[in-house]
């Protein structure tokens, strides 16, 4: 059974601090997504991450895979407020299935 | 138009009542999926649609039954539900069923009494 953790599962951090959150998995994959939740709402896709060394960024925020490792991160850098949310990875399983990390809230303090 | 539209936002039912969610999506994605998702938990995979066929169903009571009438719309048929059924259905979209990238709706939340 693939198992996909994540840590921390709870952040707070300053605004302007830079963090990491880390989500391991349990068997080989080589695509790893990560999504955004704000309370109540619906996920927003982040990244989509399809090989060994992959690496994304969209503004404060970038995604690295390594795949031998099975190790993702999702790197935070000069956190603003906005950014509080939470944040799941998801590994696929293959076949359409997606396993979901337990999810990392973050808080982003002024 | 990149969204995947669920109706109703909100729903309130008893244990004895029948109701449907519905999904819409006019991105041509061939690959829709139904998600259940509890309080601070991360969603499940409930079911899987590809190509208009079920292709997975992950041991979901009978309770819930899923139909997609046609590639663009999904429904979840809802009857006898138990009041820990309680939790924010979640409709998704791919363009195929590799699942690439997931859109997903901004979900149903369900709560039976």
């Amino acid at each position: 059974e693939l198992k996909v953790e994540q840590n921390p599962l709870f952040l707070s951090m300053q605004e302007g601090k830079n963090y990491t959150i880390y989500c391991n998995y349990s068997t080989t994959s080589d695509r790893l997504y990560w999504y955004r939740q704000d309370p109540g709402k619906s996920l927003e896709s982040l990244f989509v991450l399809l090989s060994n060394g992959a690496v994304k960024q969209e503004g404060r925020l970038m995604a690295s895979l390594d795949t031998k490792a099975r190790l993702s991160t999702l790197h935070i850098t000069a956190a603003v407020h906005d950014l509080s949310a939470t944040y799941f990875c998801a590994v696929d399983m293959g076949g359409s299935r997606l396993t979901f990390g337990e999810g990392t809230q973050l808080t982003v303090n002024p | 138009d990149t969204e995947v539209t669920q109706t109703p936002k909100h729903l309130v039912m008893g244990m004895t009542n029948k109701k449907s969610l519905k999904c819409e999506q006019h991105m041509g994605h061939r690959a829709m999926y139904w998600y259940k998702q509890k309080a601070k938990k991360p969603p499940e995979l409930m079911f899987v649609y590809s190509y208009e066929k079920l292709s997975i169903n992950e041991s979901v009571p009978s309770r819930f039954s899923p139909e997609c009438p046609n590639s663009s719309l999904l429904n979840l048929h809802l009857h006898a539900l138990q009041p820990e059924d309680s939790a924010l259905y979640l409709c998704a979209s791919s363009p195929g069923p590799r699942n690439e990238k997931l859109f997903f709706g901004s979900g149903t939340q369900l709560s039976v009494l």
